[in-house]
């Protein structure tokens, strides 16, 4: 089985852009999780789609928001770039009847400049 | 104060050497606890996961739980180079889905 991809690896920015992440889960996988990481801060959960439905959130701004297709594909979105959103921006994906497991992705690389 | 607390490090230790990695956490509400392992620029893996409190063992790996302490522990046994990585701990309430609540992460180095 494939697993979790995500595209672009890595992309850089000015501040008061927007960009949108993508993120393919393992095939059969319903529930797709985004994380953000940074040195300082760890592992901070952003939001949680299932069904298309976006199940939990984090405690992030309105700037981050996110919307999983039909085909459990899952985008993430920032407005109004700013500095401190630089970060390595993490998918996972699990299936219904095995969510304790999650598999993640490789991650894609965001530099606000 | 953090929800979930882990010493960063790094820990170096010599090559077969017993390794402890721990967290405490500060939310009795944690069900279930996870450990990840993450190598450079990739995105972490799962290497354990426990719900209950007591002892998991997978090959070199234990994960111990003590809800009642609140504290949480990774051991790996016969360490090798290839262990080194940074060790995040990570846990979540059942009613919450799959929201991960994560550790800072242990950077672990095994020297040969």
């Amino acid at each position: 089985k494939a697993g979790v991809t995500q595209t672009p690896r890595y992309l850089i920015k000015t501040r008061g852009q927007q960009v949108t992440l993508s993120c393919s889960p393992i095939s059969g996988h319903r529930s797709v999780s985004w994380y953000q990481q940074t040195p300082g801060q760890g592992l901070q959960f952003l939001f949680e789609y299932f069904s298309e439905t976006q199940r939990n959130k984090g405690n992030f701004p309105g700037r981050f928001s996110g919307r999983q297709f039909s085909n459990s594909r899952s985008e993430m979105n920032v407005s109004t770039l700013e500095l401190g959103d630089s970060a390595l921006y993490l998918c996972a994906s699990s299936s219904r009847a095995d969510q304790e497991t999650q598999y993640f992705g490789p991650g894609t690389r965001l530099l606000v400049l | 104060q953090k929800e979930v607390e882990q010493d960063p490090g790094p820990l170096s230790v010599p090559e077969g050497a017993i390794v402890s990695l721990n967290c405490t956490y500060s939310n009795s509400a944690f069900q279930y606890f996870m450990w990840y392992r993450q190598y450079s620029r990739k995105g972490p893996e799962l290497l354990m996961y426990t719900y209950s409190s007591g002892n998991k063992e997978d090959g070199r790996f234990t994960a111990q739980v003590d809800k009642s302490s609140k504290y949480i522990s990774l051991f790996i046994r016969d360490s090798q180079p290839s262990d080194s990585a940074t060790y995040l701990c990570a846990m979540k309430i059942w009613e919450y889905g799959n929201k991960l609540v994560f550790g800072a992460g242990t950077i672990l180095r095994v020297k040969s």
